[in-house]
């Protein structure tokens, strides 16, 4: 049992670059989100997923997709890439939306030139 | 999301010492959660708090969810070294059940 996993660990784009953030879990849980880690910032919400086929934008979706085909994957795209959206990506799932018990992976840190 | 003011933002601590971090929002939550993250890792759950006035320990550990459903706090007992970290309180909204993090307390201990 993995739990929640992200590849890749570290990144580095250059503006305009697009590329795709990986986030798989096997804990047959319904609800997936995405979180970004700013310096002096709590973890704010991007997109998340209450079930497959199903997403929704979070507290700061602006220049980034997602998509969520199975219960296990949840991708996150950024389709032109910004010095802005340098940071630390987490991916985390739980149960159910209900559920508030959350469990985060290790996180993807980027960085945007 | 909502705001929670998370304090202090950052404390140095003897081994052996028993230290307090806090976090209050501007409106109700009906669970608190405090997460620890360590460097270069994602954020573990390490108290879940359902209740107002619930007090609920794990280890060393001591989390209160406060009456008013606006604060809550969390204690460690007995600094040792490992303790080091960041520590995130976060409130989930009895509205959309989305979670709102605190900004983090980061932990360094003296030996």
């Amino acid at each position: 049992n993995a739990g929640v996993t992200q590849t890749p660990k570290f990144q580095v784009l250059k503006t305009g670059q697009s590329m795709t953030l990986q986030c798989a879990q096997d804990m047959n849980h319904e609800y997936m989100s995405w979180y970004r880690q700013d310096p002096g910032m709590g973890l704010r919400l991007i997109h998340y997923s209450v079930g497959a086929g199903i997403t929704d934008q979070g507290e700061v979706p602006n220049g980034y997709n997602v998509s969520r085909s199975t219960t296990e994957d949840f991708p996150l795209r950024l389709l032109s890439a910004a010095p802005s959206q340098t940071s630390v990506y987490f991916c985390a799932s739980s149960l159910t939306h209900r559920v508030v018990e959350q469990f985060f992976g290790p996180g993807t840190r980027l960085t945007v030139l | 999301g909502q705001q929670l003011n998370q304090s202090p933002q950052s404390m140095f601590i003897q081994e052996g010492e028993d230290v307090s971090m806090n976090c209050t929002s501007s409106s109700i939550f009906n669970t608190w959660l405090w997460y620890k993250q360590d460097p270069g890792e994602g954020p573990v759950l390490l108290i879940a708090l359902y209740k107002a006035g619930e007090l609920t320990s794990n280890g060393r550990l001591t989390a209160q969810f406060g009456i008013t459903r606006k604060d809550s706090f969390l204690n460690i007992s007995a600094s040792i070294p490992s303790d080091v970290g960041i520590y995130f309180c976060a409130g989930q909204s009895p509205n959309d059940y989305k979670l709102s993090f605190g900004a983090g307390t980061t932990v360094t201990v003296r030996a």
